[in-house]
C-alpha cells in the first residue's frame, strides 16, 4: 500500500491561509469519505484535527477545515498562527480494509 | 479523561520478539476499535494494525502481516501487540490509538508511545 502524497513543506505568514493537499487513488481517498488529518508538534503525540473529510472533533479550532475533490483531500488552515507550526498527516481508509497515511507536511509559519 | 498508556518497548536483537501493551481507561474500552501506529525516528506515521471491538476482526499492514499479532482483553481494558521476527526496519515509536468508532473514522486520542529498537 503506497503512502498518500503530501507536499513535503508549506509555509505562510501569520493571518494568512494555507492549504495542504493529500492525493491518493480511487481505492482510498476517492472511494471513501474517511479522510482524517493529524497535527504533530515536535516531540509530541499526533492530534486528530479532522475526521470523515470535513468534521472537527470537539475542541479543535474552526480555523481548520477539510474538503475533498476526487482523489485529493485538502486541509485548510485560516488565520495562521505561530502555534500552527507543526507536521500534518492525512490518512484514508482503503478498499482493502486497511488504513494509509500520507508522508507528512511540515508547516512553517513565517 | 481518556488515557492510553503503552509499555513493553525496549532493545531487541534482529529476529527477536517483543510484546507491547496498552492500558486504557476513561472510556468503555470494549465499544471501540483499537489501533497501533508506528513512527520511525525522524519519519512519518505508519498504520500497523487494527482490532475490532470484540477482537474477532483484525487488520494488518502488509509490512507486518504474518509477523505481528494484535489482541485485546476487554475485561482488563488492555490492548496488546506481539511483534515477531523483528528487523531494523521495525525500529520505531509504537503508539496505541483509540478509534472514534471504527478504524476508518480517525484515531483519538493517542498514547505517549513506547520505543522499540531492533539492533544487535
Amino acid at each position: 500500500q503506497s503512502a498518500l502524497t503530501q507536499p513535503a513543506s508549506v509555509s505562510g505568514s501569520p493571518g494568512q491561509s494555507v492549504t495542504i493537499s493529500c492525493t491518493g487513488t480511487s481505492g482510498d481517498v476517492g472511494g471513501f469519505d474517511y479522510v482524517s488529518w493529524y497535527q504533530q508538534h515536535p516531540g509530541e503525540v499526533p492530534k486528530l484535527m479532522i475526521y470523515d473529510v470535513t468534521y472537527r472533533p470537539s475542541g479543535v479550532s474552526n480555523r481548520f477545515s477539510g474538503s475533498k475533490s476526487g482523489n485529493t483531500a485538502s486541509l485548510t488552515i485560516s488565520g495562521l498562527q505561530a502555534e500552527d507550526e507543526a507536521d500534518y498527516y492525512c490518512s484514508s481508509y482503503t478498499r482493502r480494509s486497511t488504513l494509509v497515511f500520507g508522508g507528512g507536511t511540515k508547516l512553517t509559519v513565517l | 479523561e481518556v488515557q492510553l498508556v503503552e509499555s513493553g518497548g525496549g532493545l531487541v536483537q534482529p529476529g527477536g520478539s517483543l510484546r507491547l501493551s496498552c492500558a486504557a481507561s476513561g472510556f468503555t474500552f470494549g465499544a471501540y476499535a483499537m489501533n497501533w501506529v508506528r513512527q520511525a525516528p525522524g519519519k512519518g506515521l505508519e498504520w500497523v494494525t487494527t482490532i475490532s471491538t470484540g477482537g474477532d476482526d483484525t487488520y494488518y499492514a502488509d509490512s507486518v502481516k504474518g509477523r505481528f499479532t494484535i489482541s485485546r482483553d476487554n475485561l482488563k481494558n488492555t490492548l496488546h501487540l506481539h511483534l515477531d521476527s523483528l528487523t531494523a526496519e521495525d525500529s520505531a515509536v509504537y503508539y496505541c490509538a483509540k478509534s472514534r468508532f471504527t478504524m476508518a473514522q480517525g484515531f483519538d486520542p493517542w498514547g505517549q508511545g513506547t520505543l522499540v529498537t531492533v539492533s544487535s
